[in-house]
C-alpha cells in the first residue's frame, strides 16, 4: 500500500482545460511537497505546503493542503501544453533525509 | 550551471556486468542522496550522506549495490553483477539546510537499461 495515493494516474487534455490532481493518505503529515518530472530530468520542487487548509499559487497553479494534514490538491488553470508532465507529490521524513513519492499524475496537454 | 550533474545520462548493460554512476552535487550542499525511479512510479529513496558519511541505507538498497562519497563532495553509486530488475533511472539529489528545511535539488539522472 502507497502512503501517498495520487490521482488520477494519467490525464490528457486540451490546451486551455481546467484540472486538478489529488493526493491522499490516511496519515497527517507536517508538510507536504509537489514536484513537477518532465521527460528525461530530475524532480523538480514547485511548492511546499505546512498548515493544514494552507493555500498557495504558482502563476497558473494552485496548491491546497487539506484541513485536516492528510490530503492535497494541484489545480491548473488554462492548461498549456508546457505544464506537459509528471506531477508528484511527497512528504519528508523527520529528520528531513528522506522524500518519499506518491506514483505521480501523468498529464499530457494537448494543443 | 550550478546545478546537479550526473555521469552517464544512459547506460546499457548486460546481465551480470557491473557498473557505477556518478553524482556532482550543488558545491556548498553537504547533504546528498539518492533514488531510483521505474517506469510509473515515484523515485524510491535509496541512500544519502551527511559531508562524507553514509548515515542511511534503505531496505532496496542491496548487497550488491554500494555507495560512496570519499571526499564528502561527488558520490558514486556502483552496481554488481546487474540483474534485469536493477533497470531504472537513478536520480541524485543534492540539499543543504536553508531557514528551517533542507530543500532537495535533482540531477537529471542516469537511466540504466540491463539487457
Amino acid at each position: 500500500t502507497q502512503l501517498l495515493e495520487q490521482s488520477p494516474q494519467f490525464l490528457s487534455i486540451q490546451e486551455g482545460e481546467n484540472l486538478t490532481v489529488y493526493c491522499n493518505s490516511s496519515s497527517v503529515f507536517s508538510s507536504l511537497q509537489w514536484y513537477r518530472q518532465e521527460p528525461g530530468e530530475g524532480p523538480v520542487l514547485l511548492v511546499t505546503v505546512v498548515t493544514g487548509g494552507e493555500v498557495k499559487k504558482l502563476k497558473r497553479l494552485t496548491f491546497q493542503f487539506g484541513d485536516a494534514r492528510k490530503d492535497s490538491s494541484l489545480h491548473i488553470t488554462a492548461a498549456q501544453p508546457g505544464d506537459t508532465g509528471l506531477y508528484l507529490c511527497a512528504l519528508r521524513n523527520t529528520g528531513g533525509f528522506k522524500t518519499i513519492f506518491g506514483a505521480g499524475t501523468r498529464l499530457f496537454v494537448k494543443a | 550551471d550550478t546545478g546537479v550533474s550526473q555521469d552517464p545520462r544512459h547506460k546499457i548493460t548486460k546481465r551480470g556486468q557491473n557498473v557505477t554512476f556518478r553524482c556532482d552535487p550543488i558545491s556548498e550542499h553537504n547533504r546528498l542522496y539518492w533514488y531510483r525511479q521505474t517506469l510509473g512510479q515515484g523515485p524510491e529513496f535509496l541512500t544519502y550522506f551527511q559531508n562524507e558519511a553514509q548515515l542511511e541505507k534503505s531496505r532496496l538498497l542491496s548487497d550488491r549495490f554500494s555507495a560512496e562519497r570519499p571526499k564528502g563532495s561527488f558520490s558514486t553509486l556502483e552496481i554488481q553483477r546487474t540483474e534485469q530488475g536493477d533497470s531504472a533511472m537513478y536520480l541524485c539529489a543534492s540539499s543543504s539546510y536553508r531557514g528551517s528545511t533542507y530543500e532537495q535539488y535533482f540531477g537529471p539522472g542516469t537511466r540504466l537499461t540491463v539487457t
